[in-house]
C-alpha cells in the first residue's frame, strides 16, 4: 500500500518570506498523481497544486511551486512571498493512475503559521 | 451553487447509539466519497461510490455502512458508535472516476462519541 509522510507537524514563516513544506511517499508504481491541499480553520479543503509523475517539469501555481524528485520519492511545496492568508494545515496526497479521482492517500498534515 | 452539503455539522453521540451522516451534491457528479480526519493521521478514505448503484470499501471501512441513495446523495451510517469513531467526517464528490478531475469537499461533520 502507498504511504505518504509529512515529517513536519508544524512550520512557521514570516510574512513575505519563503517556506518549504516536505512530503515523501512510498509507491511501487511508475505513474501517479501528487497533490497539495490547504485546509484553513474553516475546514474547507482547497486544492493548491497537482503534479503528474510522468511530467518532469515541476508544477507551479502563482506563489506556490513544487520540487518533485521522483527517484527520491519526494514532493515538497514552496510558498513564496508568504501571506497571512496562507496560514492553514497543508496536506500532501497521492493517487494512483487509473483509480477514482477521490481515492487519495493523505499525509499527516503540516500546520503552517504565518507571522506578521 | 451549494456544491457538497453535509448534515449535521456537529453531533454528539453516546457509545452504542446509531446515526446517519447525510451528504448531497448538486453538481451532477458520478463519484462520491467519505473520509475521516483525525489529528496526526490526515484524511483516510472510509467508503466511496464510483457511480450510482455501486459502493466500495476504502482504507478504514470497519464500523461503517454507506448507501448511495441516488446520484445526488451518499450517506454514511454508524450502527453502534464507538469512541474510536470520534472524528471529523468529510464527504467529497467528483464528476467521474478518471483523470484530471477536481475533487469537491463538503465542510465536514464534527462527531464526538462519548
Amino acid at each position: 500500500a502507498q504511504t505518504v509522510t509529512q515529517s513536519q507537524p508544524e512550520m512557521s514563516v514570516q510574512e513575505a518570506e519563503t517556506v518549504t513544506l516536505s512530503c515523501t511517499y512510498d509507491t511501487s508504481e511508475s505513474d501517479y498523481y501528487l497533490f497539495w491541499y490547504k485546509q484553513p480553520p474553516s475546514r474547507q479543503m482547497i486544492l493548491v497544486i497537482r503534479q503528474e509523475a510522468y511530467k518532469q517539469q515541476n508544477a507551479t501555481e502563482n506563489r506556490f511551486s513544487v520540487n518533485f524528485q521522483k527517484a527520491a520519492k519526494s514532493f515538497s511545496l514552496k510558498i513564496s512571498d508568504s501571506q497571512l492568508g496562507d496560514a492553514a494545515m497543508y496536506f500532501c496526497a497521492y493517487r494512483e493512475l487509473g483509480t477514482s479521482y477521490g481515492k487519495l492517500t493523505f499525509g499527516q498534515g503540516t500546520i503552517l503559521t504565518v507571522h506578521p | 451553487n451549494a456544491g457538497v452539503t453535509q448534515t449535521p455539522k456537529f453531533q454528539v453521540l453516546k457509545t452504542g447509539q446509531s446515526m446517519t451522516l447525510q451528504c448531497a451534491q448538486d453538481m451532477n457528479h458520478n463519484s462520491m466519497y467519505w473520509y475521516r480526519q483525525d489529528p496526526g493521521m490526515g484524511l483516510r478514505l472510509i467508503y466511496y461510490s464510483a457511480s450510482e448503484g455501486t459502493t466500495d470499501k476504502g482504507e478504514v471501512p470497519n464500523g461503517y455502512n454507506v448507501s448511495r441513495l441516488n446520484k445526488r446523495e451518499f450517506s454514511l451510517r454508524l450502527e453502534s458508535a464507538a469512541p474510536s469513531q470520534t472524528s471529523v467526517y468529510f464527504c467529497a464528490s467528483s464528476r467521474w472516476s478518471g483523470q484530471n478531475e477536481k475533487l469537491f469537499f463538503g465542510s465536514g461533520t464534527q462527531l464526538s462519541v462519548l
